[in-house]
């Protein structure tokens, strides 16, 4: 039972690039989120999908973030025109139906030079 | 506004000993903990939760407490053993709904022979 897998493991984009990081679910899960870690800090939520919904963008920066999860295939969260700031690691989780316990991938490291 | 906190970034505790990692949260509307332990590279591992209706979790070398009128819950890990060392960090969440997890800082737990 494969778990959630995240590709690419590691990104380098330059300032003004775009960045595209998928999630592939855990087999079952309906839920997906994305959160992102700064250095030293904890882990940010900032997005909640189900199959073709946002459920909660709370945590989305209102510019150049956007976060998709399609009728098929995986979750896709879209960085437009990146900054330095950007430059975090990114972990995508899942959830099967009525569970609070997420179990996350390996993440994403973004760096923007 | 940070809701989670884990006060102590780190804790060294010998091979044998007992772990004791704490975690306060503010919201009081919180009812639902869970605890993950994370190496470096790689993403959360869901370690063990607990719910509001009860004070104690246990599973294996692992238990949570769980203080509501504190606001208080910790983690102990008996006994420590060296592939113990990583962070750890607490989450909170509302039951019965899956919906973003709020993670505190984290806590570095190293295990000493």
């Amino acid at each position: 039972n494969a778990g959630v897998m995240q590709n690419p493991r590691h990104l380098v984009r330059r300032r003004g690039q775009e960045a595209r990081l998928r999630c592939s679910p855990m087999k079952g899960h309906s839920h997906v989120y994305w959160y992102r870690q700064l250095p030293e800090e904890g882990l940010k939520f900032m997005v909640y999908l189900q199959k073709e919904n946002i459920i909660d963008e709370s945590g989305m920066p209102k510019e150049r973030f956007s976060a998709e999860f399609p009728k098929e295939g995986p979750s896709i969260l879209r960085i437009q025109q990146v900054v330095r700031g950007d430059s975090a690691a990114y972990f995508c989780a899942s959830s099967p139906d009525g569970y609070n316990e997420q179990f996350f991938g390996p993440g994403t490291r973004l760096t923007v030079l | 506004d940070q809701q989670v906190k884990q006060n102590s970034p780190s804790l060294s505790v010998q091979e044998g000993r007992i772990s004791i990692l704490n975690c306060d949260y503010t919201n009081s509307m919180f009812d639902y903990f869970l605890w993950y332990k994370k190496y470096p590279a790689e993403g959360p591992t869901f370690l063990i939760s607990i719910s509001s209706i009860k004070d104690k979790n246990e599973d294996g070398r692992f238990t949570v407490f769980l203080n509501k009128s504190a606001k208080h819950l910790s983690l102990h890990i008996v006994p420590s053993q060296p592939g113990d060392s990583a962070v750890y960090f607490c989450a909170a969440d509302f039951t019965g709904t899956a919906s973003k997890l709020t993670f505190g800082t984290g806590t570095r737990l190293q295990v000493t022979l």
